[in-house]
């Protein structure tokens, strides 16, 4: 079981908007550490989509965003596309096991 | 441009070793920390450790002491990511990313190596 728990999977039609949930507690997400979300396709490796709660890097989208809210995060996606059917992680530091840890992702779905 | 690129898919046979290879380019090796992370067959990520690029002192995540060893080449900015006494359950893509601090994230990766494990 991961420390951070997400929903399996998300779905959402073209131009609809979805939300990611990213739970966790007290030794991670609201000790407060950062919460990180990372974009995966098939056969591909992880892009970083949002550091730091709510920080885009350059290049992604502004149709995505972040927050969080005691030992919660979400990852929100505004004007769903056909590109953004992926895999969505979040990341956070824990300090009781004094390890980075990933949520068991989610797997979104363009239908 | 920055990247990491990494060594090329190994087939081994249980109980065998492997070497994995990152190689950065692009900025300053040593200014950033290296991490390893594992994702197995239809499987999420798995943070295995990081190794501090300046000071070469590795950290392991519980469930990665013992067979796995990080280690450096800073003379051409190589990361490596050893295993030893390979078990089939070690058959997944394991990746390196680098990181500027923990409000950072993991901001650039490398494209990942498969590592099979079987007779």
């Amino acid at each position: 079981q991961s420390v951070l728990t997400q929903p399996p999977s998300v779905s959402g039609a073209p131009g609809q908007r979805v939300t990611i949930s990213c739970t966790g507690s007290s030794s991670n997400i609201g000790a407060p550490y950062d919460v990180h979300w990372y974009q995966q396709h098939p056969g591909t490796a992880p892009k970083l989509l949002i550091y730091g709660n709510t920080n885009r890097p350059s290049g992604v989208p502004d149709r995505f965003s972040g927050s969080k809210s005691g030992t919660s995060a979400s990852l929100a996606i505004t004007g769903l596309q056909a590109e953004d059917e992926a895999d969505y992680y979040c990341q956070s530091y824990d300090n009781r096991l004094s390890a980075s840890v990933f949520g068991g992702g989610t797997k979104l779905t363009v239908l | 441009q920055v990247q990491l690129v990494q060594s090329g898919s190994e087939l081994k046979k249980p109980g065998a070793s492997v070497k994995v290879s990152c190689k950065g380019s692009g900025y300053t090796f040593t200014d950033y920390a290296m991490n390893w992370v594992r994702q197995a067959p239809g499987q999420g990520l798995e943070w295995m450790g990081w190794i501090n690029t300046y000071t070469g002192n590795p950290t392991y995540a519980q469930g990665f002491t013992g067979r796995f060893v990080f280690s450096l080449d800073t003379s051409v900015s190589t990361a490596h990511l050893q295993i030893t006494g390979l078990k089939a359950e070690d058959t997944a893509v394991y990746y390196c990313a680098r990181v500027w601090s923990r409000s950072s994230g993991m901001d650039v990766w490398g494209q990942g190596t498969t590592v099979t494990v079987s007779s």
